[in-house]
């Protein structure tokens, strides 16, 4: 399996404000995805990252609002734009190798983003 | 539409056995299982395919009726480290996890 880590693993920010989170594989995979969690909350996928394009959004999430880079087969970062309190969550990168269905995600330790 | 899980919540003492449940109103292709420990990333516990198979490893296992839409893990003689929340994970066809509403399950001695 993978070894993901994320950047930062927690941070305290102001409302109206920009946070970028770093997402990065010690080896290179095919799929990597973002994922919201609220507190005591299921797993939401917010965005796949594709590498070379623009990433595809799940319905109710859109780019302005969480725009998101793909830069090479290792790294992604997802940036939560001009935040509010509704945005507290953890944040969490997930990669995939073969990009099916059969497919196993691992998960990076998530960021924890608390909005004042 | 979010896989249902049940229990929502489930206490037991070590050595039980337990069963989670999770149920899809749509076709499913795959079901993924995951465990998240407070405050960890949720850890791949086993990947079952369509064709109604049964899967498992030490003492959790899990079974996928395609045809019902629905999946099973089965923990038995449950230990303190079992205790975590389970999701299961669902795909129709693609590659995009749609996760259930989560089962919290906790051991006690």
């Amino acid at each position: 399996s993978a070894v993901i880590s994320q950047k930062p693993s927690r941070d305290i920010c102001q409302r109206g404000t920009s946070l970028t989170i770093q997402c990065q594989v010690d080896s290179q995979v095919t799929m990597m995805f973002w994922y919201r969690q609220q507190p005591g909350q299921s797993l939401t996928l917010i965005a796949t990252a594709n590498q070379g394009s623009e990433a595809t959004y799940e319905s109710g999430f859109v780019i302005d609002k969480f725009p998101i880079s793909r830069p090479n087969l290792t790294f992604s970062t997802l940036t939560v734009s001009n935040m509010s309190p509704e945005d507290s969550s953890i944040y969490l990168c997930s990669v995939g190798t073969s990009g099916t269905s059969t497919d196993t995600q691992y998960f990076g330790p998530g960021t924890r983003l608390t909005v004042l | 539409q979010q896989p249902v899980q049940s229990p929502q919540a489930v206490i037991l003492r070590e050595g039980e056995d337990a069963v989670i449940n999770c149920s899809s109103s749509k076709a499913l292709y795959s079901v993924h299982w995951y465990r998240q420990k407070h405050g960890e990333a949720p850890v791949f516990l086993m990947i079952l395919l369509k064709g109604g198979e049964q899967k498992g490893h030490d003492k959790i296992s899990a079974s996928f009726n395609e045809k019902k839409q629905q999946s099973s893990l089965y923990l038995t003689a449950s230990q303190l480290s079992y205790s975590g929340t389970y999701f299961c994970g669902t795909t129709g066809g693609g590659n995009k996890l749609t996760f259930g509403t989560g089962t919290q399950l906790k051991v006690e001695l």
